[in-house]
């Protein structure tokens, strides 16, 4: 079956503009993820959901960043006026239930930010 | 947040050589213990999720171990060819459901 996917792959834009970042998890899987990825280094949690219920938001860095997963499937990342510091790889990550962590995670290909 | 730390940052090892790398996380609070392979370019994979302590868990030549007493996971590789070569994320949960990653393994393994 498919995976994780994201799209877009790569987004340019400059700064001040909204971006919205497309995360569709593999079929049937409960949880959702948002991560940020900076170069070199490990997936920094950002905000989940169980279903369509945002369960933990306080990985998202300021009030311009927010998610929504409105029927329990895709799911979007919406960052407003974006600023440099923002740039980064954006990963999404999928799994099949919602017990504590116990379930494996499956990542997405990721959507390149770039704020110029 | 959780400060989940891996050791050591990098490493190279010869083809055939075994070699392991070391995941520390806080043990208070502890739930579920995740390792997984990020290949450049590529998005990570999971290799293993584990929950209790003593924990060992092997696919192939990879094998892993918990210790949530003193909150520490090791990651072994018997072995080891260059398609080994990645890095090795660790990540850590309380229990609701968010990982915590470290920073990562990068392995290179020298034909």
């Amino acid at each position: 079956g498919a995976g994780v996917s994201q799209s877009p792959r790569y987004k340019v834009t400059k700064r001040g503009q909204d971006v919205a970042l497309r995360c569709d998890p593999i079929s049937g899987h409960v949880s959702l993820y948002w991560y940020r990825q900076a170069l070199g280094q490990g997936p920094e949690f950002l905000t989940y959901f169980n279903y369509e219920a945002q369960q933990d938001k306080s990985g998202l860095p300021n009030d311009r960043f927010s998610a929504e997963r409105p029927e329990g499937s895709i799911s979007t990342l919406t960052i407003q006026r974006t600023e440099q510091r923002d740039s980064a790889m954006y990963r999404c990550a999928s799994s099949l239930g919602a017990s504590g962590g116990i379930y494996e995670q499956y990542f997405g290909p990721g959507t390149r930010l770039t704020v110029t | 947040i959780l400060n989940v730390e891996q050791s050591p940052q990098s490493l190279h090892v010869q083809e055939g050589d075994s070699t392991n790398f070391t995941c520390s996380f806080p043990s208070s609070n502890f739930y579920a213990l995740h390792w997984y392979r990020w290949e450049t370019a590529k998005s990570p994979e999971a290799l293993f999720v584990m929950t209790l302590n003593g924990d060992e868990k092997k696919k192939g030549r990879i094998s892993a171990t918990l210790n949530t007493k003193e909150g520490y996971s090791y990651l072994y590789i018997k072995g080891s060819q260059p398609e080994d070569s990645a890095t090795y994320l660790c990540a850590s949960s309380t229990g609701a459901n968010n990982l915590f990653f470290g920073t990562g393994t990068r392995l290179t393994v020298i034909p």
